[in-house]
């Protein structure tokens, strides 16, 4: 089955403190796909990151990075010195071989930054 | 910017009526998804559209239909509306069906009274 979670309804940080963002997945293939997007107040998703389940290598991107752990079918994405700009909600998902370009998408976080 | 655009950007409608949505995909890609997102939760898959055939579903009746036309741009049908279809409707575009990166629109936002 096929199952996204994210844990953490909304998280309220103070800026240019350090926050991590959950995301746990339930899938039975052993090709896959996690994504996270982010979704400000205008309501358009913004790709962030897209990683195949082969590579657990973490990635960083600015402030942003991603910490991939198989063995605790763990996707976690941590916003480093957060910005104001920030705020959103942001989406984890995954995407299975066997369902093509289908996105399963977790409840989604709140994530709000206060200056 | 993505490149996929989508309008009505905000419709009304009433229960029993039918609608239609448009997107337009990013250039060069060939296949659009459509999803329904309700207030506070994440986006659900409707269908997605490849080579103008519908390739994949999600749980969602025949009241929802789609097109896919020779330039890969698409449409979303609803018929018979219900209050439960008000909601944010996301179209994605990406360069093939298999496990591409979506690029999503800014949404249609359809309200059912």
């Amino acid at each position: 089955a096929q199952k996204v979670t994210q844990a953490q309804t909304e998280i309220s940080v103070v800026e240019k403190e350090d926050v991590t963002l959950d995301c746990v997945y339930e899938t039975r293939d052993t090709t896959y796909y996690l994504f996270w997007y982010k979704q400000p107040p205008s309501g358009e998703l913004v790709f962030l990151i897209r990683r195949n389940s082969f590579d657990e290598q973490n990635e960083i991107s600015g402030r942003y990075s991603w910490n991939f752990q198989k063995s605790t079918s763990s996707f976690n994405f941590t916003i480093t010195a957060s910005q104001v700009v920030d705020s959103a909600v942001y989406f984890c998902a995954l995407s299975e071989r066997e369902y093509g370009n289908k996105l399963v998408f977790g409840a989604g976080t709140i994530l709000r930054v206060k200056s | 910017e993505t490149g996929v655009t989508q309008s009505p950007t905000h419709l009304i409608k009433t229960r029993g009526q039918q609608v239609t949505l448009r997107c337009s995909s990013q250039s060069g890609h060939n296949t659009v998804s459509w999803y329904q997102q309700a207030l506070g939760q994440g986006p659900q898959f409707i269908f997605q559209y490849y080579r103008e055939e519908e390739n994949g579903r999600g749980n969602f009746p025949p009241r929802f239909s789609g097109l896919q036309f020779p330039n890969y741009s698409s449409e979303l049908n609803v018929n018979a509306l219900e209050l439960d279809d008000s909601a944010l409707y996301l179209c994605a575009s990406s360069l093939g069906p298999n496990q591409e990166t979506q690029y999503f629109g800014p949404g249609t936002r359809l309200l059912v009274l």
